[in-house]
């Protein structure tokens, strides 16, 4: 079965700074995907970031990235030039590529990040 | 295109009550997904659905029931309401997909508040 951890509870930062969130997982699959996605308080689950786990390349979404470390099974979240709107649980879930609907999303238990003035 | 939407946004129950969950989404998506949301826990799969007329249990079916009779709606039921049903309920949808296609993201509904005394 496949875990999502995220060791960090609760984060901060300035306004203006940089910010990485953790995830790690655990899985046997060698072909997936993984997500960050954004809780804010309106509760709405926003999509931030998507990996495939077949490309090498760390996907980027403007002041979003992520590092994917496939044989450590990490992908953790940058945020630069944090901004007030970055406040928000973020979520890091995991996916497996085959199987169709029975694809379900796993998640892990959130890192609330309160981005400071 | 509203996307996903859940109705009520909130309520409240009285424990043995009996109420349902509305989700709707217009992107023709066959794939529908219930989650619940507590504190610590991240989101957990209630049920999902392949298609239209097909249901499946998720990680936490127990006193939880749906049904999807047409493609764009998948109603979630409560027969008998317990404290331990407190929680936010999320509807998720996506494509079936192809290798690395953005349809495979999952796209939530912004979250139905449920507090059952």
């Amino acid at each position: 079965a496949q875990t999502v951890t995220q060791s960090q509870p609760e984060m901060s930062v300035q306004e203006a700074e940089t910010v990485t969130l953790s995830c790690t997982y655990d899985t046997s699959e060698n072909n997936y995907y993984l997500f960050w996605y954004k809780q804010p308080p309106s509760r709405q689950m926003i999509l931030v970031i998507r990996q495939e786990a077949y490309k090498q390349q760390n996907a980027t979404e403007n002041r979003f990235s992520v590092n994917f470390q496939k044989a450590a099974k990490s992908f953790s979240l940058k945020i630069s030039d944090s901004q007030l709107g970055d406040t928000a649980m973020y979520f890091c879930a995991f996916m497996k590529h085959y199987g169709g609907a029975t694809n379900k999303l796993i998640f892990g238990t959130g890192t609330l990040l309160a981005v400071q003035p | 295109n509203a996307g996903v939407t859940q109705t009520p946004k909130f309520r409240v129950l009285k424990t043995g009550q009996s109420m349902t969950l509305l989700c709707a989404q217009d992107m023709n998506h066959e794939y529908m997904y219930w989650y619940r949301q507590d504190p610590g826990m991240g989101l957990r799969l209630i049920h999902y659905s392949v298609g239209e007329g097909t249901t499946a249990k998720g990680e936490v079916p127990d006193g939880y029931n749906v049904s999807r009779l047409k493609k764009q709606n998948f109603l979630l039921g409560l027969e008998s309401a317990a404290p331990s049903q407190t929680s936010v309920y999320f509807c998720a949808s996506r494509s079936p997909g192809s290798c690395g296609g953005a349809e495979e993201t999952q796209y939530f509904g912004p979250g139905t508040r449920l507090l059952v005394l």
